[in-house]
């Protein structure tokens, strides 16, 4: 299987900042990473696929780059609706798998 | 607009068994794959496994493979997961989500709202 690590797990960050998640893979995935964010009590949404291209309907202040084994999500611009948790998932090879998640909360 | 409507919260008994829906609308139900993923409380996403609708063909997380079935029905426009003895450690929250394929690329859009389930006796 392969395995995806996101750090931090947690971080603080006040509206207006820009944050970035880094997302690993224990192999090569190319550019099959996708970005999803999670807000309490609610379905997972997607925000990025194929690493870099934006979901219709997200908010431009989301972006993903990368590939291979290492890439990142970051949000410019951080706002109040912007406090969830983002994980990533990797679509390169059955048993689909996703990182651990990000907890992006308010300073 | 496409939408993955799941069946309501579930409270079972150790042993019993249980099955939950997950029906699509808005879209041609044969021309995407359906993966349901786990929730447990507190903790991150689990991929158990999906399923195509057109033929049932099914592929599963080693994880789940034995432990849960995935099925659908294409003339309801609906899948599936069950169940044949619950335990405790079957708590939890569970999507499924529409798999966009783009070979060899894919990715999980939209999900359903979830269908909590509780074991406990």
């Amino acid at each position: 299987d392969i395995q995806m690590t996101q750090s931090p797990s947690s971080l603080s960050a006040s509206v207006g900042d820009r944050v970035t998640i880094t997302c690993r893979a224990s192999q090569s995935i190319s550019k099959y990473l996708n970005w999803y964010q999670q807000k309490p009590g609610k379905a997972p949404k997607l925000l990025i696929y194929a690493a870099s291209n934006l979901q219709t309907g997200v908010p431009s202040r989301f972006s993903g780059s990368g590939s291979g084994t290492e890439f990142t999500l970051t949000i410019t611009n951080l706002q109040r609706e912007d406090f969830a948790i983002y994980y990533c998932q990797q679509s390169y090879s059955t048993p689909l798998t996703f990182g651990g998640g990000t907890k992006v909360e308010i300073k | 607009e496409v939408q993955l409507v799941q069946s309501g919260a579930e409270v079972k008994k150790p042993g019993e068994s249980l099955r939950i829906s997950c029906k699509g609308s808005g879209y041609s139900f044969t021309t995407s794959s359906i993966s349901w993923v786990r929730q447990m409380p507190g903790k991150g996403l689990e991929w158990m496994g999906r399923i195509d609708p057109r033929d049932s063909y099914t592929i599963y997380s080693p994880s789940f493979q034995g432990h849960v079935t995935i099925s659908a029905d294409k003339s309801v426009s609906t899948t599936y997961l069950q169940w044949s003895s619950l335990k405790a450690s079957d708590t939890a929250m569970y999507y499924c989500a529409r798999d966009v394929l783009l070979a060899p690329d894919s990715w999980f859009d939209p999900w359903g709202q979830g269908t909590l389930v509780t074991v406990s006796s």
